[in-house]
């Protein structure tokens, strides 16, 4: 059982939305912080926003701030990444991981993210 | 932002030799709480990155021994005592004290 499945990555054109889904299981979901990192094929790991355990707290790196937002549904031990006014620049493999800096530290599989004309 | 500056970036070694990597953080990470809040990573080819050493020389569960970390100052160091064919990746050091999270350039390290 992988403990972080992310899903919801795809092809998409400029300026249009996209919503990360990352499924979480096997472990107490609701007692982590939780994170998205991206990463362009080839290169080096991007952070790009957190959230705290119940969701009242959420950081975003300066390029995405007021175009993604991060959220989680402890109920259904998910975490998710809306994504709007996508350029071509988000193009990335996003990471979901749990615990980040944290003695528990877990990085998910990653999603394909494409934003492309 | 917290500058993370990796050396060196490439680093061939010979199975059983040891190796060693070098990170420097623009600040200091140590929280009020008396931990770094650093990490090390591996990258292997085709994966997501795994936690190595947190807080700056504690081994995740799991990571073999041969593995350690250390801190002076700004200065953190992680150490392979002896090189196996599986070591073989990218090795990222990273922040985590402060927002934005910030990653060292990364070590490509190759097996000669």
């Amino acid at each position: 059982e992988v403990p972080l499945v992310e899903s919801g990555g795809d092809l998409v054109q400029p300026g249009e939305s996209l919503r990360l889904s990352c499924a979480a299981s096997g472990y107490s979901f609701s007692k982590y912080w939780m994170h998205w990192v991206r990463q362009v094929p080839g290169r080096g790991l991007v952070w790009v926003s957190r959230i705290n355990i119940d969701g009242t707290v959420t950081d975003y790196a300066d390029a995405v701030t007021g175009r993604f937002t991060i959220s989680r549904d402890n109920a259904r031990n998910k975490l998710f990444l809306q994504m709007t006014n996508l350029r071509v620049e988000d193009t990335a493999v996003y990471y979901c991981v749990r615990d980040l800096a944290g003695r528990e530290g877990f990085w998910g599989p990653g999603t394909l993210v494409t934003v492309s004309s | 932002d917290i500058a993370m500056t990796q050396s060196p970036l490439s680093l061939p070694v010979t199975p059983g030799e040891p190796a060693s990597i070098s990170c420097r953080s623009s600040q200091s990470l140590l929280h009020t709480n008396g931990n770094y809040f650093f990490d090390w990573y591996l990258q292997k080819q085709g994966q997501s990155p795994q936690l190595l050493i947190y807080w700056g020389f504690l081994r995740a569960s799991g990571v073999p021994d041969r593995f350690s970390g250390s801190v002076s100052g700004t200065d953190f160091t992680l150490k392979i005592s002896r090189v196996e064919a599986e070591d073989v990746g990218v090795y990222y050091c990273m922040q985590g004290l402060q927002t934005p999270y910030t990653f060292g350039q990364g070590t490509k390290l190759e097996i000669k």
